[in-house]
C-alpha cells in the first residue's frame, strides 16, 4: 500500500511567520509532487508543484523536495489568516500512471 | 479563468438508486479524471479517461461505476445500486496534456445517499 502521510496538525502560526508543512511517501518511484490547498467544504486548490529536488518558488510558497528522504515540503511566508485551510499533499506515483495518491493534509491556522 | 464545472453541487439519493454526476471539464484538457473524499478522510483517485476510454481505475471503481464522455463537452460518472457508503464529494478534475501532470478539480458534488 503505497503511503503520503503529514502531520493532522493543527499548525497554528502567527499572521506574518513562516508556515512549514512537511510531507513524507512510501513509494521511491513517486515522480511528481503537488501541493494543494482546501478549504473546508470546498474543492482542492493547486498551489505548487515539483518534479526536482531542490527547491522551487512561487511568491509566498516554497516547495522542497527531497527524494533521497522521501520528504517533501511547503513553506508559507508571510501567513496570513486567508492561509487558513488544510494542505494536501499529492505524490503521482511512476511514470505511466495519472493517479495522484493523497495524504490526510495538514490543517494551518493563522492567528491574526 | 477557465475551471472544471460540476453539477449538481448537491445530490440525494435513495439507496439502490441510480445517479449521475455531471462534469465539464477545462475545454482544452485531454485528460479527465473522478475522485471522491468521503467526510473527514482522504481524497481518493477513482478513475482516468483518455482518449474516450479509461487509462486507469482504482480498486475502488468496481462494477458498481461506470464514466462515459456522452459528447465533447462532458464527462459523466455513473453509480449504479447507490449504497450508504457512497455518501462523499465527488471531485472531477481535468489536465491538459501527456507532459502537463497538474490536476484541476471542480467543486465537487455532494453525494448523499439515504
Amino acid at each position: 500500500q503505497k503511503e503520503v502521510e503529514q502531520n493532522s496538525g493543527p499548525l497554528s502560526v502567527p499572521e506574518g511567520a513562516i508556515a512549514s508543512l512537511n510531507c513524507t511517501y512510501s513509494d521511491r518511484g513517486s515522480q511528481s509532487f503537488f501541493w494543494y490547498r482546501q478549504y473546508s467544504g470546498k474543492s482542492p486548490e493547486l498551489i505548487m508543484f515539483i518534479y526536482s529536488n531542490g527547491d522551487k518558488e512561487d511568491g509566498r510558497f516554497t516547495a522542497q523536495l527531497n527524494k533521497a528522504s522521501q520528504y517533501v515540503s511547503l513553506l508559507i511566508r508571510d501567513s496570513q489568516p486567508s492561509d487558513s485551510a488544510t494542505y494536501l499533499c499529492a505524490v503521482r506515483e511512476d511514470t505511466g500512471r495519472r493517479a495522484l495518491t493523497f495524504g490526510s493534509g495538514t490543517r494551518l491556522q493563522v492567528q491574526p | 479563468e477557465p475551471e472544471v464545472t460540476q453539477t449538481p453541487s448537491h445530490q440525494v439519493t435513495q439507496m439502490g438508486q441510480e445517479v449521475i454526476l455531471r462534469c465539464v471539464p477545462i475545454s482544452n484538457h485531454l485528460y479527465f479524471y473522478w475522485y471522491r473524499q468521503i467526510l473527514g478522510q482522504k481524497v481518493e483517485f477513482l478513475v482516468s479517461f483518455y482518449n474516450n476510454e479509461i487509462s486507469e481505475k482504482s480498486e475502488i471503481f468496481d462494477d458498481q461505476f461506470s464514466v462515459e464522455r456522452p459528447d465533447g463537452s462532458n464527462f459523466t460518472l455513473k453509480i449504479r445500486s447507490t449504497k450508504l457508503e457512497d455518501s462523499a464529494m465527488y471531485f472531477c478534475a481535468s489536465s491538459e496534456t501527456y507532459r502537463d501532470l497538474r490536476a484541476f478539480f471542480g467543486q465537487g458534488t455532494r453525494l448523499t445517499v439515504v
